[in-house]
């Protein structure tokens, strides 16, 4: 069955801080791998977009690691703000269709 | 560009009460999606779209109908409201539905009764 496992569940870290947020997936075809942001009460909002042949990706202070032979990834957020605040989620794609599967996500508290 | 846009916001139904959660993209997408989001689950795909006329079952379609007359709408209706379908409801849509990115509503939050 494909499913996407996301940890930790929760995270708590002071501002300023780093952190990085795991993937793992058991999906089959693979197209590619996504992570969104979702504020409470919002929709996701997409951060990145792996595909096979991308080993990381980066957008501003987030970087996204993909590696396809063991099927995880992780996102690390650098230099945390309390906007950061949220929950992420981890999205595969398998090669058709509409198939996305969505991790339960890991909520994210910045402390000032 | 207004983008997704989702009414309502919120709506408390009765059981066995029916309603239609609008959704509306000005992108031009063909793509489009209703997904529900359940307290520790990843969202699920209720119905989809790839072009207007076209419309196809997701993972957890009972209960729910669907229909994509023009390009920028994608109603959902719910026929008979039930308890379990207590959740956010999300809308989505996208250029294609693989490698692009989805843009997503703000939500509804539905409370059955």
């Amino acid at each position: 069955k494909n499913q996407v496992e996301q940890s930790p569940q929760s995270l708590i870290i002071l501002e300023g801080k780093n952190c990085t947020l795991q993937c793992n997936y058991t999906v089959s075809p693979f197209s590619n791998l996504r992570w969104y942001k979702q504020d409470t009460g919002r929709g996701p909002v997409s951060l990145t977009i792996m595909t096979f042949s991308e080993n990381t990706k980066s957008n501003g202070r987030y970087t996204a690691t993909l590696d396809a032979d063991t099927k995880q990834s992780s996102l690390h957020i650098t230099a945390s703000q309390l906007s950061d605040s949220a929950s992420y989620i981890c999205v595969v794609s398998a090669d058709y269709g509409q198939n996305f599967v969505f991790g339960p996500g890991t909520r994210l508290s910045v402390l000032p | 560009n207004a983008g997704v846009t989702q009414t309502p916001k919120f709506q408390v139904l009765k059981t066995g009460q029916s309603m239609t959660l609008q959704c509306a993209q000005d992108m031009n997408h063909e793509y489009m999606s209703w997904y529900r989001q359940d307290p520790g689950m990843g969202l699920r795909l209720i119905h989809y779209s790839v072009g207007a006329g076209i419309t196809d079952q997701g993972e957890v379609p009972n209960g729910y109908n669907v229909s994509r007359s023009t390009t920028e709408d994608f109603p959902l209706r719910l026929l008979s409201a039930a308890p379990s379908q207590t959740s956010v409801y999300f809308c989505a849509s996208s250029p294609q539905g693989d490698s692009y990115e989805q843009y997503f509503g703000p939500g509804t939050r539905l409370t059955v009764t």
